[in-house]
């Protein structure tokens, strides 16, 4: 199956640094990539869909200035949290779009553990 | 605004019991509904994906239904065992948005 990597699986940075998270596609190309935010114990928040080449569109209430997102290749999207602050602690996590078999699914990665301290 | 609510919340079984997981949606102009498992502080594996054209899809113990015009789906988990213990969600891909809204989730624990 198709098969999606983070990076880094988990980050501890402090208030007012910047973390880049890496979004990869391993076996497929994928011209769209999904941003996601869960915080504890609750369900997955769409933050922004990021397509390769172009800007992402940023759901409402997210910041866009905020969560920079790049999409520089068909198999890599980024998420960089700016000047990050511990309200900004959250587990991210991305998902990239396939066509297989005429349908198209989400596959998911295994998601960032970011803390602001 | 399409929204995604799972019933129960939490639940808890014992071993070998069959388990019905509830998900309904407002908004029946989907183009497929995906459930998903999630075991603590992990990512989502996709456990069963129906199109909007289906009614239901069954993989091993797992089988799923769709009514779209009453906005319901059900994730059906025959013989339930510890390993099932996870947070089972919901999502539903809306046409023409490439977009995945996500239920409130199921926490489900099987105990021995």
């Amino acid at each position: 199956g198709a098969v999606v990597s983070q990076h880094p699986s988990r980050v501890i940075c402090k208030s007012g640094t910047s973390v880049k998270i890496e979004c990869r596609s391993l076996d497929f190309q994928a011209t769209t990539m999904f941003w996601y935010r869960q915080f504890p114990k609750k369900s997955l928040m769409l933050m922004a869909t990021s397509n390769e080449g172009s800007k992402a569109t940023y759901e409402q209430g997210v910041e866009k200035d905020k969560f920079l997102i790049n999409h520089a290749s068909l198999t890599l999207s980024t998420l960089t949290v700016t000047s990050a602050h511990p309200e900004d602690s959250s587990f991210y996590i991305c998902s990239a779009r396939a066509l297989a078999g005429g349908k198209h699914e989400q596959y998911f990665g295994p998601g960032t553990r970011l803390t602001v301290t | 605004k399409q929204e995604v609510t799972q019933i129960p919340a939490a639940l808890s079984v014992p071993e070998g019991e069959n388990l019905v997981l509830n998900c309904s949606f407002t908004d029946s102009a989907i183009y497929n509904l995906q459930w998903f498992r999630q075991d603590p502080g992990k990512g989502l594996t996709s456990l069963l994906l129906i199109q909007s054209s289906q009614r239901e899809q069954t993989s091993g113990r797992l089988n799923a239904s769709l009514d779209k015009s009453s906005g319901r789906s059900t994730l059906y988990i025959a013989a339930s065992q510890p390993g099932d213990s996870a947070t089972y969600l919901c999502a539903v891909d809306l046409y023409n948005t490439d977009k995945l809204i996500f239920g409130t989730g199921t926490r489900l624990q099987v105990f021995p």
